[in-house]
């Protein structure tokens, strides 16, 4: 069975880190894409991240570009986001999803979110 | 970026009637591979989304097949022939043909 869990989540003050863990299970980790997609309290979907399988090209956000980071273990099975100089507008549950093939082409399994919480 | 547009807002619906979503985005979904990226999500009250179609049309597994997906190029549409009770949630499109993925703003299903 396909899982992915999201762990780290908490509250952070502006200006902040944080880093999010993705641990995946049920699938051959390396042969797909991850997502990272956040939704704000209240809010619909924003895509903010992904990963190809080998980790070697990354796509961001323009909302996130220069201050986030997504990586990938493979050797773990775990997918990381880390995040840097928060902002209040990043506040909202961040979902870790598998993707459909090696390369991006659309999430199919979504874990339960964590929720990241920016705020003096 | 491909702004993508669903109407309804919201959808009232009576259990065993049918309803239809469409989906609009502002530039073609047909990907240089010859692949139209556009998937539809079901968000459940207090749940993470799950994917219900992928290419268009394409159920994804476990869906039931009262779920399904059409359209083409710039023009989508996600139909549930007999709603239930269980299908109540907020549906998006999103299209994963270019960078940035995107998403459309929602629609709400809920029953009459």
């Amino acid at each position: 069975e396909v899982q992915v869990l999201e762990s780290g989540g908490g509250l952070v003050q502006p200006g902040g880190s944080l880093r999010l863990s993705c641990t995946a299970s049920g699938f051959t980790f390396s042969n797909y894409a991850m997502t990272w997609i956040r939704q704000a309290p209240g809010k619909g979907l924003e895509w903010v991240s992904a990963i190809i399988g080998s980790g070697l090209n990354a796509y961001y956000a323009d909302s996130v570009k220069g201050r986030f980071t997504i990586s990938r273990d493979n050797s773990k099975n775990t997918l990381y986001l880390q995040m840097n100089r928060l902002r209040v507008e990043d506040t909202a549950i961040y979902y870790c999803a598998k993707d459909r093939a090696v390369a991006v082409a659309g999430p199919d399994y979504w874990g339960q979110g964590t929720l990241v919480v920016v705020s003096s | 970026d491909i702004v993508m547009t669903q109407t309804p807002l919201s959808s009232p619906v009576t259990l065993g009637q049918p309803a239809s979503i469409s989906c609009r985005s502002t530039e073609s979904l047909v990907h240089n591979d010859g692949n139209t990226y556009l998937s539809w999500l079901q968000q459940r009250p207090g749940q993470p989304p799950r994917l219900l179609i992928y290419k268009i049309s394409k159920r994804f597994s476990g869906v039931p097949d009262r779920f399904s997906g059409s359209g083409a190029g710039t023009d989508f549409t996600l139909k549930i022939s007999r709603v239930e009770a269980e299908d109540v949630g907020v549906y998006y499109c999103m299209q994963t043909t270019q960078f940035p993925l995107t998403f459309g703003g929602g629609t709400k299903v809920e029953i009459k």
